[in-house]
């Protein structure tokens, strides 16, 4: 079985662009996040959805959107990008809503900005 | 409050020894705590997860030990391998709402031959 996949893996883009990283969750997986790891810390949750829906949304700028298709797959877009999103970021899947049973990541899109 | 606070920021073990990571939290409301391994390139994986109605947690070679009292929790790795040199995160969950894992700063381990 394929993991979670995401694409691109590497992603160079200039000032006030903007960008869409894609997402494909484990077959049968309902749920998937969003997080963004910046180099050196922790991961940071952006956004989570379940069933097609927003169901919870982290301390980010509106810059940031994402939405899930009926095939749970699911895109992060960021609009007018900064120097500082330059970043790892990283797509989590699982079964249920909720994070307390296993979560599976994929190897992240890493979006450098210049 | 949301806060998971985690040290050492990096620690240096030799082959056979015990590595021993510590995270604290300040909220109550936590009550699942996963430990999450990264190596570079790749995303973080699930080690091994506690939640606060038990002390410890053994899983071959990875134990978590939590303290509910003092709001503290550690991952020890026994018989430390070359092998096992990544990047460690410990994590958490709201109850009732554990829609997002809240993560610690990392830890990056490295296994000396």
């Amino acid at each position: 079985d394929a993991g979670v996949t995401q694409s691109p893996t590497h992603l160079i883009k200039t000032r006030g662009q903007q960008v869409t990283l894609r997402c494909s969750p484990i077959s049968g997986h309902k749920s998937v996040s969003w997080y963004q790891q910046v180099l050196g810390q922790g991961p940071q949750f952006i956004f989570q959805y379940y069933e097609k829906e927003e169901r919870g949304r982290g301390n980010f700028p509106d810059r940031f959107s994402a939405r899930q298709f009926p095939n749970y797959s699911s895109e992060l877009n960021v609009n007018a990008l900064l120097l500082g999103d330059s970043a790892l970021y990283l797509c989590a899947s699982s079964i249920g809503q909720f994070m307390n049973t296993e979560a599976f990541f994929g190897q992240g899109t890493r979006l450098t900005v210049v | 409050q949301q806060q998971v606070k985690q040290s050492p920021q990096s620690l240096i073990v030799q082959k056979g020894g015990i590595s021993i990571i510590n995270c604290a939290y300040e909220n109550t409301a936590f009550d699942y705590f996963p430990w999450y391994q990264q190596f570079p390139g790749k995303g973080p994986a699930l080690l091994i997860a506690i939640r606060p109605d038990v002390s410890e947690k053994k899983e071959g070679r990875f134990t978590i030990s939590f303290n509910k009292s003092a709001k503290q929790f550690s991952l020890h790795i026994m018989d430390s391998q070359p092998g096992d040199s990544a990047t460690y995160f410990c994590a958490a969950t709201l109850s009732g709402s554990a829609r997002q894992l809240t993560f610690g700063s990392g830890t990056q381990l490295t296994v000396l031959p």
